[in-house]
C-alpha cells in the first residue's frame, strides 16, 4: 500500500539554526500539507501546497517557514532560525483530491531544538 | 474561530461499545474526519462526513448532524488494540484545504 515517507525520523538542532525537513508524498496525489503537534498538544495545520505553490498557510506558518516541491517526488518544510517553539513533531500529509479528501499522514519527524 | 470539543479521555471495556462525541462551530462547515493517532504514531484516518446521518465501516461508525454542529464516533466490540487518541477533525469553508484538529480523546480499552 502507498504511503508518505519523512525523513529524518528525529532531529535535534540548535536555536537558530536551519533545518529542513523532508517528505516524499503518495505519488499521485496533488494536494500536500505540513501540520505540527506540539507534545500533548492537538495537531495544528501549518501549509498546503497545489500547483507549485502554497494554497493555504496558517498564522503559525510565519516568514521562517518556507516549502518546496524540488523535483517530482518531494517535498520540503525549512526552518529558517529554528526557535525554541519549534519543538515538535511535524507531519507531512497528502492527498488525492481537495473536497471531501482524507489525507494520508507520513510518520512525521520529531524536531527537537536546543 | 473554528472550536472542536471533545472528551479529553474516556475508559471502556474490552467487548463493549463507546461513543465519543465531538461538537464543532457550524459557520463555514465543510465536513468532518475522524482519526486515530496511536502514541507517538501519525494520525490514520478513520471516517468523513460531509451529509447528516450515520456512515458505517466495519465495528467503525460516524454520525453527523450539520443543524447541531455535533458528530460522533462509534467504536464497537473494543479491542485492546483500540487505546488511543481519537482526534475529531473539520474542513473549513469551500475551497479550505486545512484540517483543524480538536484535542483528541484519550481512549483507555481495559480487560
Amino acid at each position: 500500500e502507498p504511503e508518505v515517507t519523512q525523513t529524518p525520523s528525529h532531529q535535534v538542532t540548535q536555536m537558530g539554526q536551519e533545518v529542513i525537513l523532508r517528505c516524499v508524498p503518495i505519488s499521485n496525489h496533488l494536494y500536500f500539507y505540513w501540520y505540527r503537534q506540539i507534545l500533548g498538544q492537538k495537531v495544528e495545520f501549518l501549509v498546503s501546497f497545489y500547483n507549485n505553490e502554497i494554497s493555504e498557510k496558517s498564522e503559525i506558518f510565519d516568514d521562517q517557514f518556507s516549502v518546496e516541491r524540488p523535483d517530482g517526488s518531494n517535498f520540503t518544510l525549512k526552518i529558517r532560525s529554528t526557535k525554541l517553539e519549534d519543538s515538535a513533531m511535524y507531519f507531512c500529509a497528502s492527498s488525492a483530491f481537495k473536497v471531501g479528501n482524507e489525507q494520508f499522514f507520513g510518520p512525521g519527524t520529531r524536531l527537537t531544538v536546543l | 474561530g473554528q472550536n472542536i470539543d471533545q472528551p479529553t479521555e474516556m475508559t471502556a471495556t474490552e467487548g463493549a461499545i463507546v461513543q465519543i462525541n465531538c461538537t464543532y462551530q457550524t459557520s463555514g462547515f465543510n465536513g468532518l474526519f475522524w482519526y486515530q493517532q496511536h502514541a507517538g504514531e501519525a494520525p490514520t484516518f478513520l471516517s468523513y462526513n460531509v451529509l447528516d446521518g450515520l456512515e458505517e465501516k466495519g465495528r467503525f461508525s460516524s454520525f453527523l448532524s450539520r443543524s447541531k454542529g455535533y458528530s460522533y464516533l462509534l467504536l464497537k466490540e473494543l479491542q485492546m488494540k483500540d487505546s488511543a487518541s481519537y482526534l475529531c477533525a473539520r474542513i473549513g469553508a469551500a475551497g479550505s484545504y486545512q484540517l483543524t484538529f480538536g484535542k483528541g480523546t484519550k481512549l483507555s480499552v481495559i480487560p
